[in-house]
């Protein structure tokens, strides 16, 4: 199995609202990722989860909460976004043990859109 | 930090090749990658390089890395209309570094 998958593919959430991204692997890769991708801009780095644990935190506002319960899954949760929050979230992970097994792989990411 | 450039759109002929380029500034990249986005969808790697090599070939794509001018470049042999897509390039340092991704090509195949 070598993809990642992410649920939902579409949501549609208003700025009250409480709600979740999934992210799931299962290549045994130990590091996972958070980007976001506004429309025709590249991919922006918004967390990493390396071994469970956080490592990189790009600065990304407090509404934001990635959560690693395990090493295949991968949560974000979002509360009380914004309208500019609307994005392309994706996904990826990567080996992380072995330098020769550094690409990161993509899932195909949750479209949100926030009223 | 990392900075990439790329141009920002090529357009081609059918059966022609195409040669996607790209700059980086950190010359501590190790792992250098091409990733396709078709509209609407997720990334999806379409190969990589690493720092210690000058060209890699896989199939219909070429990879050319110039470390000296940190130069990377992506040719598409005999291009089909199923290639037009965005093509972002991107660097990264190694383990569980981010990816810096530049601002994407949009390839354009003209009949």
């Amino acid at each position: 199995d070598t993809e990642v998958t992410q649920t939902p593919k579409h949501l549609v959430m208003g700025m009250t609202n409480k709600k979740s991204l999934k992210c799931e692997q299962h290549m045994g890769h130990r590091a996972m990722y958070w980007y976001k991708q506004k429309a025709k801009k590249p991919p922006e780095l918004m967390f990493v989860y390396s071994y469970e644990k956080l490592s990189i935190n790009e600065s990304v506002p407090s509404r934001f909460s990635p959560e690693c319960p395990n090493s295949s899954l991968l949560n974000l949760h979002l509360h009380a976004l914004q309208p500019e929050d609307s994005a392309l979230y994706l996904c990826a992970s990567s080996q992380v043990a072995s330098v020769l097994e550094d690409e990161q792989f993509f899932g195909p990411g949750t479209r949100l859109t926030v009223l | 930090g990392e900075d990439v450039e790329q141009s920002l759109f090529l357009s081609v002929r059918e059966g022609d090749s195409s040669v996607i380029n790209c700059t980086y500034t950190d010359s501590s990249s190790t792992y250098l990658y091409w990733y396709k986005q078709e509209p609407g969808a997720g990334l999806q790697l379409l190969t990589y390089i690493f720092s210690n090599m000058d060209m890699k070939q896989d199939q219909r794509l070429t990879v050319l890395l110039n470390k000296k001018d940190k130069h990377l470049s992506l040719r598409i042999a005999d291009t089909q209309t199923g290639d037009s897509a965005i093509y972002f390039c991107a660097a990264s340092g190694g383990g569980a570094d981010g990816l810096t991704f530049g601002k994407g090509t949009h390839l354009i195949i003209q009949p």
